[in-house]
């Protein structure tokens, strides 16, 4: 099975700064890595998908980067409403969807 | 707008069998694949299984195979998730999420609010 090793497990930033979250597979999962927002009591958002494109909706401050084995989710000027945690994803049908185990971002 | 509902929150024995629904609307039912994946206290998720709710193909998490059953009734936009033999670390949220549509693989990308499911003796 791949698994996904998101790093750091908790980042502390303030609002404006840049910052980075790292996944690493454990295989090669070509572009197939999503990242996904989630705030305490409610259900994942959508933010990338293949690794670099960005969903609808979502605002152009989140990018993501990667292929193979190691991926990043930059958030270029942190906004007060950023503070959540973040996952990644490996998806695949027929072998399976992996997640990461979440990157807590707190106000610094 | 699009949205998945779920059922409410479960409290089970150990050894006995939960079944959540989740509901469409807003969508074209069979168009889109629908998910299952539980999150446990500070763990992470882990994904159940999936369905085509056009066809009713079904393709489970080998982690789950044989405990974990996902059917659809296409007449109420409704896909059913059943977990059999519970146990204590069996104790999590479980969501529904709606597969993406576009070329290649796809991830989810409306989720429900989530179920949270209690084995508790």
């Amino acid at each position: 099975d791949i698994q996904m090793t998101q790093s750091p497990s908790t980042l502390s930033a303030s609002v404006g700064d840049r910052v980075t979250i790292t996944c690493r597979a454990s295989q090669s999962i070509s572009s197939w890595l999503a990242w996904y927002q989630q705030k305490p009591g409610k259900a994942p958002n959508l933010l990338i998908y293949k690794a670099s494109s960005l969903e609808s909706g979502v605002p152009s401050r989140f990018s993501g980067s990667g292929s193979g084995t190691e991926f990043t989710l930059t958030i270029s000027s942190l906004q007060p409403d950023d503070f959540a945690t973040y996952h990644c994803q490996h998806y695949k049908s027929y072998s399976g969807y992996t997640f990461g185990q979440g990157t807590k971002l707190e106000i610094k | 707008q699009v949205q998945l509902v779920q059922s409410g929150a479960e409290v089970k024995k150990p050894g006995a069998s939960v079944k959540v629904s989740c509901k469409a609307s807003g969508y074209s039912f069979t168009g889109h694949a629908i998910h299952w994946a539980r999150q446990a206290p500070g763990q992470r998720f882990e994904w159940l299984g999936w369905i085509n709710p056009g066809n009713g193909n079904t393709k489970y998490s080998q982690k789950f195979q044989g405990r974990v059953t996902i059917t659809r009734d296409t007449s109420a936009s409704i896909v059913y998730m059943e977990l059999s033999s519970l146990r204590s670390e069996d104790t999590a949220v479980y969501f529904c999420a709606r597969e993406r549509v576009g070329s290649g693989y796809q991830p989810m990308d409306v989720w429900a609010n989530g179920t949270t499911v209690t084995v508790s003796s």
